[in-house]
C-alpha cells in the first residue's frame, strides 16, 4: 500500500466556490502529479511537479492551479467551481530520474459541483 | 497519435475461470508498458511494469506478456476471484523526454460473478 494520501474523499459543493483538494506523500518522492478522471474514461494528467517551487501543466487543460511549497503536499484548488469541474481527481508521485519509475497512486477526491 | 486501446471494454466472468484483456498502442518510441488494477473509488495499483525487452512477466495470478514488434500487450488472469472484479489499465510511456510521458488506455472493467 502506497503512503499517498488524499482529502477530502468525496466533496459536493456549489457553484463559484474555492475548493482546495489535499494531496501529501510519506515516500520522499519528488515528483507529484494531479489526474483527472471521468467515469470509464482513461486518466488526464493537469498538473505535474518536479519537487519545491517547480509546477507544469499537464496534456488536459485545467482552470486549477497547483503550488509546491514543501516535498510532500502537493494541494490542487479552484479558485471558482463550476459543474464542469465535476470529475474524480486523483493524486500521484515518483522518484525522479531516469530509468524505470513507478508511480503510487492515491485513493481519489470525487468532487461534484451542483 | 500515440494512443492505447484495450478491448474488451467490459468482460464479466465467473470465479475460478480464466481470461484475457488485449492492449494494442501505438505510441513512439516506447519505454515501458504497464498494467494497473483500479478498484471502484481507488487509485490504480501497479501490476507489472515490462520494458522493450522483456516479453512476459508475472505478479501472482496475473501474468502480462509483450510483443513490442506487432505493439500488442495481453493481462492473463488465472484461477479469477471475486477481488479481481476492478478496471485493469493499460499504460504505455515514451522515451520522447528524460522522465517519459505516460498514455493511458480506458480500461477493461472485469466482474467476476460466485
Amino acid at each position: 500500500e502506497a503512503d499517498i494520501y488524499q482529502t477530502p474523499r468525496y466533496l459536493v459543493i456549489g457553484t463559484g466556490k474555492k475548493i482546495t483538494l489535499e494531496c501529501s506523500q510519506t515516500m520522499g518522492h519528488d515528483k507529484m502529479y494531479w489526474y483527472q478522471q471521468d467515469p470509464g474514461m482513461e486518466l488526464h494528467l493537469i498538473h505535474y511537479s518536479y519537487g519545491v517551487n517547480s509546477t507544469e501543466k499537464g496534456d488536459l487543460s485545467s482552470e486549477s492551479t497547483v503550488s509546491r511549497i514543501r516535498t510532500e503536499h502537493f494541494p490542487l484548488t479552484l479558485e471558482s467551481a463550476r459543474p464542469s469541474h465535476t470529475s474524480q481527481y486523483l493524486c500521484a508521485s515518483s522518484e525522479l530520474g531516469p530509468g524505470l519509475y513507478e508511480q503510487y497512486f492515491g485513493p481519489g477526491t470525487r468532487l461534484t459541483v451542483t | 497519435k500515440n494512443q492505447v486501446e484495450q478491448s474488451p471494454q467490459s468482460l464479466i466472468i465467473l470465479e475460478g475461470k480464466n481470461c484475457t484483456l488485449q492492449c494494442n498502442y501505438t505510441v513512439s518510441p516506447f519505454s515501458n508498458l504497464r498494467w494497473y488494477k483500479q478498484d471502484t473509488g481507488r487509485g490504480p495499483v501497479s501490476l507489472t511494469i515490462m520494458t522493450f525487452s522483456e516479453n512476459t512477466k508475472s505478479n501472482g495470478r496475473y501474468t502480462a506478456t509483450l510483443d513490442a514488434d506487432t505493439k500488442q500487450s495481453s493481462l492473463h488472469i488465472t484461477a479469477s476471484q471475486l477481488s479481481d472484479s476492478a478496471s485493469y489499465i493499460c499504460v504505455v510511456s515514451d522515451r520522447g523526454s528524460t522522465l517519459g510521458r505516460l498514455y493511458f488506455g480506458r480500461g477493461t472493467q472485469l466482474t467476476v460473478w460466485p
